[in-house]
């Protein structure tokens, strides 16, 4: 069965740190695995895509990273900011006869404080 | 929200009625998503569009039905509500980027609960 884990479940941080977020996958075959920033009662909006043959891709402050070998993805947030307060939902989109099937992670809820 | 709409934004129905919520875009793209979104569990894809009356179903159809009858509009019908679709509705919309990826926009979401 294709799964997306996502760790930590939760995490707290202070305005101006850093942090990363893990993505483990099960999908195959693989097209691209997604980053996305979903705010409290808005809809998920969009930081990365990589294909297999990237890995690693920028977005300002955030940077995704992709091992296709492992199946594992990072999304690393530099000097972190109040507003990256979300969760963050990592997608794994299917290849092959899935093509363009999702696959969603149950998301990592970034807290962060003053 | 990339030029998603979805109406009713809140709804509070009874088990047993009908309920249809509303996804409109002025973005022209080819394919239309619903998905919900419940504690515990990723989103799922409930149906989806790759054209005027072309629908399909997605891993949670039962008990939802869908329709399309111009490109800007996709119709999510619950036939006769029950608790267990309580959860919070997206639309998605997309279209073939300049590297072949068909990335997708989320609408701001309907939350519903049936009571």
């Amino acid at each position: 069965k294709n799964q997306v884990e996502q760790s930590p479940q939760s995490l707290i941080i202070l305005e101006g740190k850093n942090c990363t977020l893990q993505c483990n996958y099960t999908v195959s075959p693989f097209s691209n695995l997604r980053w996305y920033k979903q705010d409290t009662g808005r809809g998920p909006v969009s930081l990365t895509i990589m294909t297999f043959s990237e890995n690693t891709k920028s977005n300002g402050r955030y940077t995704a990273t992709l091992d296709a070998d492992t199946k594992q993805s990072s999304l690393h947030i530099t000097a972190s900011q109040l507003s990256d307060s979300a969760s963050y939902i990592c997608v794994v989109s299917g290849g092959g006869t899935s093509y363009g099937k999702l696959t969603f992670g149950q998301g990592t809820i970034l807290t962060v404080h003053p | 929200d990339a030029g998603i709409t979805q109406s009713p934004r809140h709804k509070v129905t009874e088990t047993g009625t009908p309920v249809t919520l509303r996804c409109h875009q002025t973005e022209n793209h080819r394919y239309m998503y619903w998905y919900r979104q419940d504690p515990g569990h990723g989103l799922r894809l409930i149906h989806y569009s790759y054209g005027v009356k072309d629908t399909d179903k997605g891993e949670v159809s039962d008990g939802y039905s869908v329709s399309r009858s111009k490109t800007e509009d996709f119709l999510l019908t619950l036939e006769s509500a029950t608790s267990s679709q309580t959860s919070v509705y997206f639309c998605a919309i997309s279209e073939s980027n300049s590297g072949g990826l068909y990335e997708q926009y989320f609408g701001p979401g309907t939350r519903l609960t049936v009571t």
